[in-house]
Parts: C-alpha cells; sequence; structure tokens
C-alpha cells in the first residue's frame, strides 16, 4: 500500500536556523509529491510539488525540496528560519492509479525560537 | 473564481442529529474527496469520486454517505453524529494528479 512517513511530530528551531522536515514515501510507481503547510485554524495551503520534473523543487516562502529516488525521500527544507514559519506542514501523495486519493503523512508542527 | 467552497464553516451537533456537509467547485474538476482531519493522524481520506455519479470508500467510510450528482457539488452526509465524528473536515478537488485544491475546512463538534 502507498504510504508517507513524515519523522518528527514535532520540530523546533531557532530563529535564523535551518530547517529541515523529513518525508520519506513508499510507491511503485513515480509519485507525485506535494508539501502542504497549515497555519492555525486555517486551510491548507500548498507549498511546493513535484510531478516528475526537476528533482529539486523550490516553492513559496523560500522553501525548497529534494526528490531522492534512490532514498524515496522528499525532505523540505529552507535555509533560514522565520517566526511566520511556524505552522504544520503536511507531506502527501496522489497515487498514480486516481487523482482524487491523496494520501498524507501525519504531519509534523514546526516551533520557531526567538 | 471562488475554487472549492464548503459550509458551514462551523456546526455543532448532539448525538444522533443528522447533517450535510456542502462541498462546491467552480473549476470544472472530475475528481472531488473529503477528508477528516485529527490531531496526530494528518488528513485522512473517507469518500472519493472519480466523476458525477461515481463515488468510492475511503480509508474511513464508517458513518458518512456521499453522492455525486453534479460535477460541481460533493455533499458529505452524517447520518446519525457520534462524538467520534469531531473532527475538521476537508473538501478537495482536481484535474489530474498534478495538483489539489483544497475548500477551507469545517470543524464538526459532536456533544
Amino acid at each position: 500500500a502507498q504510504s508517507v512517513t513524515q519523522l518528527g511530530s514535532h520540530v523546533s528551531v531557532s530563529e535564523g536556523a535551518l530547517v529541515l522536515l523529513r518525508c520519506n514515501y513508499s510507491s511503485s510507481v513515480p509519485p507525485y509529491l506535494f508539501w502542504y503547510v497549515q497555519y492555525p485554524n486555517q486551510g491548507l495551503q500548498l507549498l511546493l510539488k513535484y510531478t516528475s520534473a526537476a528533482t529539486l523543487v523550490k516553492g513559496i516562502n523560500g522553501f525548497e525540496a529534494e526528490f531522492k529516488k534512490s532514498e524515496t525521500s522528499f525532505h523540505l527544507t529552507k535555509p533560514s528560519a522565520h517566526m511566520s514559519d511556524a505552522a504544520e506542514y503536511f507531506c502527501a501523495v496522489i497515487l498514480y492509479s486516481s487523482a482524487s486519493k491523496i494520501i498524507f503523512g501525519s504531519g509534523t508542527r514546526l516551533s520557531i525560537r526567538p | 473564481n471562488a475554487g472549492v467552497t464548503q459550509t458551514p464553516k462551523f456546526q455543532v451537533l448532539k448525538t444522533g442529529q443528522s447533517m450535510t456537509l456542502q462541498c462546491a467547485q467552480d473549476m470544472n474538476h472530475e475528481y472531488m474527496s473529503w477528508y477528516r482531519q485529527d490531531p496526530g493522524m494528518g488528513l485522512r481520506l473517507i469518500h472519493y469520486s472519480v466523476g458525477a455519479g461515481i463515488t468510492d470508500q475511503g480509508e474511513v467510510p464508517n458513518g458518512y454517505n456521499v453522492s455525486r450528482s453534479t460535477t460541481e457539488d460533493f455533499p458529505l452526509r452524517l447520518l446519525s453524529a457520534a462524538p467520534s465524528q469531531t473532527s475538521v473536515y476537508f473538501c478537495a478537488s482536481s484535474r489530474d494528479r498534478s495538483e489539489a485544491f483544497f475548500g477551507q475546512g469545517t470543524r464538526l463538534t459532536v456533544v
């Protein structure tokens, strides 16, 4: 079965430090991968997506992610954290078999220390 | 262009009551789906549809019904609400695998 695993339910970094949120997927065919961000009491906003073009994907707010097929990973990074980055982040995959079915990871809450 | 619209935004139900969560999209997308979000569990798929008249069950379908009579609308029905259905519900639509669009969510509390 397809799945998405996010390592670390809570990550805390200092303002200005590197942000690294980890995501691994299991898929028998090349997946479409996504990172979404959710601010408190709000909906989901697309940060970036991988759709089999460039393996290094740049998104909004300075975030980027690299697709590594050999490691089945799609980790999210940002060189310098900002207080406004505090939110919950979800990694997700859309199944090859159906565009209706999105599989989400359990989420990682990012906290930023002043 | 409104995208995906969910109503209501907030709802409190008593155990045993029924209600319908509405979802409408104006992008002419064939694919639509419903998710529930619970702390520490991410978003889990309840039901999905690949076009008008075609629906199927997702990961957690028990207690929920759906129908898709038009391309635009995909309502989610709770037949007899239970406290375990207290959650935040999201509707999504997509044209293909490249991107899904989400509504703003419905926060449901069952007491």
